[in-house]
């Protein structure tokens, strides 16, 4: 079966940085998405790997290894305002996208 | 720029009744999705549509039907609502099915079946 896997919560404190892993077993891959949502809200876009490496877009990057079947989340400068959970999706063969249970990140201050 | 539009954005439903939860994009995009989110689950997929007049079943169709008279429109029908239908339900667009780009949420509708 297709599985998508991220830690269930994570902790980090203002001002620091925080790396957020997934990793996923698909069948094929066309791409990786990180999606941010806080409480209550739509998911928004973070960051797409398709890829080997890591992406960089501010204080976020996004690393993809597709060997590995493993990507993660960096986030830099912590704020509060970051405090959301964090969803983790692979675009299998088929164009699918297979969406991790998501993270939730709580900074304190 | 409204984006995408969902309505109701909360419902309390009695089991046994038919509910249509709406959804209306103003991107001009092909492809629509209609999913569910549930506490310690991932977005499921229920189903989706690539092109207008054309739907295709997600990961849990059952239970649901959808419809996509135009690339605008494409609401979510349930026929007789089951408690196990209490979600959060989330429309999303991109810009087509195969697309490598992102998608686009809705704002969720919340969904109580008593």
């Amino acid at each position: 079966g297709q599985n998508i896997d991220q830690p269930t919560e994570m902790t980090a404190t203002e001002g620091a940085i925080v790396q957020i892993n997934c990793t996923y077993q698909t069948s094929g891959f066309n791409g990786l998405f990180w999606y941010q949502q806080h409480a209550g809200e739509a998911p928004t876009f973070l960051s797409y790997n398709v890829l080997d490496g890591l992406e960089e877009k501010g204080r976020f990057s996004s690393f993809l290894s597709r060997s590995k079947g493993y990507s993660y989340l960096l986030l830099k400068e912590l704020q509060m305002k970051d405090s959301a959970s964090y969803l983790c999706a692979v675009k299998d063969s088929n164009y699918q996208l297979i969406w991790g249970a998501g993270t939730k990140l709580i900074i304190k201050p | 720029i409204a984006g995408i539009t969902q309505a109701p954005t909360s419902q309390i439903l009695a089991a046994g009744r038919r509910m249509t939860l709406r959804c209306t994009q103003d991107m001009r995009h092909n492809a629509m999705y209609w999913y569910r989110q549930d506490l310690g689950l991932g977005l499921r997929l229920i189903h989706y549509s690539n092109t207008a007049g054309t739907t295709g079943k997600g990961e849990v169709p059952d239970g649901y039907s959808v419809s996509r008279a135009n690339t605008d429109d494409f609401p979510l029908t349930l026929a007789s609502a089951v408690p196990s239908q209490t979600s959060v339900y989330f429309c999303a667009s991109s810009v087509d099915g195969a697309n490598t780009g992102e998608l686009f949420f809705g704002e969720g509708s919340r969904l109580t079946v008593l």
